[in-house]
């Protein structure tokens, strides 16, 4: 079963806005992480969160956690016609850390 | 630096027929993951390997079988295709500390008819 859920299932902005998606998790994690995929592409990984910190800087990508509310957002500033794609949020579980259980994706759009 | 290579990427199979998907990954990674992606399902793990010689179920292994024989391959494998293994399948590959994330490859198109 799914343990990230993002929101929203899809976001459509103007290029130079920023984008905000959210994933919430039901169980205890040791880190989440954001992966890109391009229509047709396989995923690419974006950025990992560890569950001792509370926000992480990669380029334009911002994300944050919050533990005690089992939820994690991911903005991009500035956005880009580029950052068209689908974006998913992927949990390890404490009980089993070798996997990986991703979301069903935030499908972000980028008017040019 | 290939990264994951998927083979094949595209495939029609009839139902009832077998195939093999071959994973290979050159970046000695110690654990590999077989995931299938369905419109409005995310992606759902299949299968797992956290060594050469090991497997283990993931969410949806039933009517999948999966080897690793050798560390840097990871062979998903149909034993007889139906309707419902129509999909696009990705293999990816993680060292233990997964600092790096997964690394994927760029998937396989099957079509069972």
């Amino acid at each position: 079963s799914q343990q990230g859920e993002e929101d929203p299932q899809a976001l459509s902005i103007q290029e130079g806005e920023n984008a905000t998606m959210n994933c919430s998790y039901k169980t205890s994690i040791n880190n989440l992480q954001w992966y890109r995929q391009n229509s047709g592409r396989g995923l690419v990984h974006l950025i990992l969160i560890r569950s001792n910190e509370r926000e992480k800087h990669s380029g334009r990508l911002r994300v944050t956690l919050d533990t005690s509310k089992k939820s994690s957002s991911l903005l991009i500033t500035a956005s880009r016609a580029a950052d068209t794609a689908s974006y998913f949020c992927a949990t390890d579980w404490q009980g089993g850390s070798e996997k990986l259980v991703f979301g069903k994706g935030t499908k972000l759009t980028v008017n040019p | 630096n290939a990264g994951v290579t998927q083979t094949p990427k595209f495939r029609v199979l009839k139902t009832g027929q077998s195939m093999t998907l071959l994973c290979a990954q050159d970046m000695n990674h110690e654990y590999m993951y077989w995931y299938r992606q369905d419109p409005g399902m995310g992606l759902r793990l299949i299968h797992y390997s956290v060594g050469e010689g090991t497997t283990a179920k993931g969410e949806v292994p039933d009517g999948y079988n999966v080897s690793r024989l050798k560390k840097q391959n990871f062979l998903l494998g149909l034993e007889s295709a139906a309707p419902s293994q129509t999909s696009v399948y990705f293999c990816a590959s993680s060292s233990v500390d997964r600092v790096g994330g997964y690394t994927f490859g760029s998937g396989t198109r099957l079509t069972v008819v």
